[in-house]
């Protein structure tokens, strides 16, 4: 599993409140990704990482934002929760040889 | 547990049977691509990989053939077990850039 954990591994919460979901990795990895998963979709890449401090958008960026302040913790903050942000999310690391492994996901529900 | 997909195509076999998943990837110049299995309720899992340098892949009861030409991609589970009934999708890279992910088949396994 690459050392990966997230938390909350599930959230309620209602619309317009921020929410922050964290993932750790113990393995040093500098590549790590926010994806989220929805029916019909495939996963999505929404913001990722290729060091502290240094991110970038994916293809489905607004409404995130993401921080990474440390090597082993990347952020993804909700600034204000809508509906359609009611997903599976997903964060990833990537090695240097390009496998990626993911999380086990956070359930976030967004009432 | 929440469904990954709900309109996914499905392949039904018997257990024991072997099954082909198929993939068809977007980009003539990707160069790395991974099969990940993902269970109801659970993060994607690496299974294999393959490079572009190479047409063909094994591991323990699977293997990975890869048509560049076609741009086509497979995956072959031998002796298929119930334990194998899950939603698989292919990811394509290319030279490190960030990953398209396939939107999965659902595998299930009859006994």
């Amino acid at each position: 599993d690459a050392g990966i954990t997230q938390s909350p591994r599930h959230k309620v919460t209602e619309t317009g409140t921020p929410v922050t979901l964290r993932c750790h990795q113990t393995e040093n990895h500098r590549y790590m990704y926010w994806y989220r998963q929805d029916p019909g979709h495939g996963l999505r890449l929404i913001h990722y990482s290729y060091g502290v401090k240094d991110t970038d958008k994916g293809e489905v960026s607004d409404g995130y934002s993401v921080s990474r302040s440390k090597t082993e913790d990347f952020l993804l903050t909700l600034e204000s929760a809508t509906s359609s942000q009611t997903s599976v999310y997903f964060c990833a690391i990537r090695q240097e040889t390009y496998e990626q492994y993911f999380g086990p996901g956070t359930r976030l529900t967004v009432t | 547990g929440e469904s990954v997909g709900l309109h996914l195509p499905t392949l039904s076999v018997q257990e024991g049977d072997n099954s082909i998943i198929n993939c068809a990837y977007s980009n003539s110049a990707s160069d790395y691509f991974i099969w990940y299995k993902q269970e109801s309720g659970k993060g994607p899992q690496f299974i294999i990989d393959i490079r572009s340098n190479m047409d063909k892949r094994q591991g323990q009861r699977v293997t990975v053939l890869l048509n560049k030409t076609v741009k086509h991609l497979s995956l072959q589970i031998a002796a298929t077990q119930p334990g194998d009934s899950a939603v698989y999708f292919c990811a394509e890279n290319n030279y490190g850039q960030n990953f398209v992910f396939g939107p999965g088949t659902r595998l299930s396994v009859l006994p």
